[in-house]
């Protein structure tokens, strides 16, 4: 049973657009949310989080939204770089847990 | 800045044999985690340890076992090695035995054959 949902395997965008990546939740004991970016041959890095007591959390190029009442997180890029193609992960954690829930990630493809 | 460090980055071993894997986290961070990433799936949280104690447990199955030492490194001593047992193993690591914000390491490479 996938906790952690990311219905879209892969994404293409044109550079300079924004790129908006979703995941669905259906546990509702997730507190925290997090985006990681991947990589072949790497570990995921670290990108963004958000409490589940925000709605919104921005760094930069990167914004996390929270939809708690529908379960669902987004991730927006802006502007879309040549160097943000990697595979994303969103990941959730359990309040008092420490293993993340991983979905099972989205192909970001940014095209010149 | 430094990063978590997993050695070795490749291993092959035999079936019934045991393999270590090493993990040295970022300076100051005292929480350890594992995960496994078989072929095409997602990571999948095995064991945790915070300040050298067990943390938290999720599907580390009884083969497999894992400590954290006074210097905060950690390793995972796999025994009785099975062909699903191949993946990719990650460690990471955080500051404050939270669970939030885990940074990975680049991961070892087990090929069980």
């Amino acid at each position: 049973d996938q906790q952690v949902k990311q219905n879209s395997p892969s994404l293409s965008v044109q550079e300079g657009r924004i790129s908006i990546l979703n995941c669905d939740y259906t546990n509702s004991m997730f507190d925290y949310f997090l985006w990681y970016k991947k990589y072949p041959a790497e570990g995921p890095t670290f990108l963004i989080s958000i409490s589940s007591i925000k709605d919104k959390n921005e760094d930069g190029r990167f914004t996390v939204f929270l939809n708690k009442s529908a379960k669902h997180l987004s991730l927006h890029i802006v502007p879309s770089q040549p160097g943000d193609s990697a595979v994303y992960f969103c990941a959730a954690l359990v309040g008092g847990a420490d293993g993340l829930t991983f979905g099972k990630g989205t192909h970001l493809i940014i095209q010149p | 800045a430094a990063g978590v460090i997993q050695s070795p980055r490749h291993l092959i071993k035999e079936k019934r044999e045991t393999a270590t894997l090493k993990c040295y986290p970022i300076p100051r961070h005292d929480t350890v985690y594992w995960y496994q990433q078989g072929p095409g799936q997602d990571p999948q949280f095995l064991i945790s340890f915070y300040e050298k104690m067990q943390s938290d447990k999720g599907s580390i199955p009884d083969r497999f076992s894992a400590q954290q030492f006074s210097d905060y490194h950690s390793e995972l001593n796999m025994s009785s090695l099975e062909l699903g047992d191949s993946a990719l193993y990650f460690c990471a690591s955080s500051r404050g035995g939270q669970g939030y914000e885990q940074y990975f390491g680049p991961g070892t490479r087990l090929t069980v054959t």
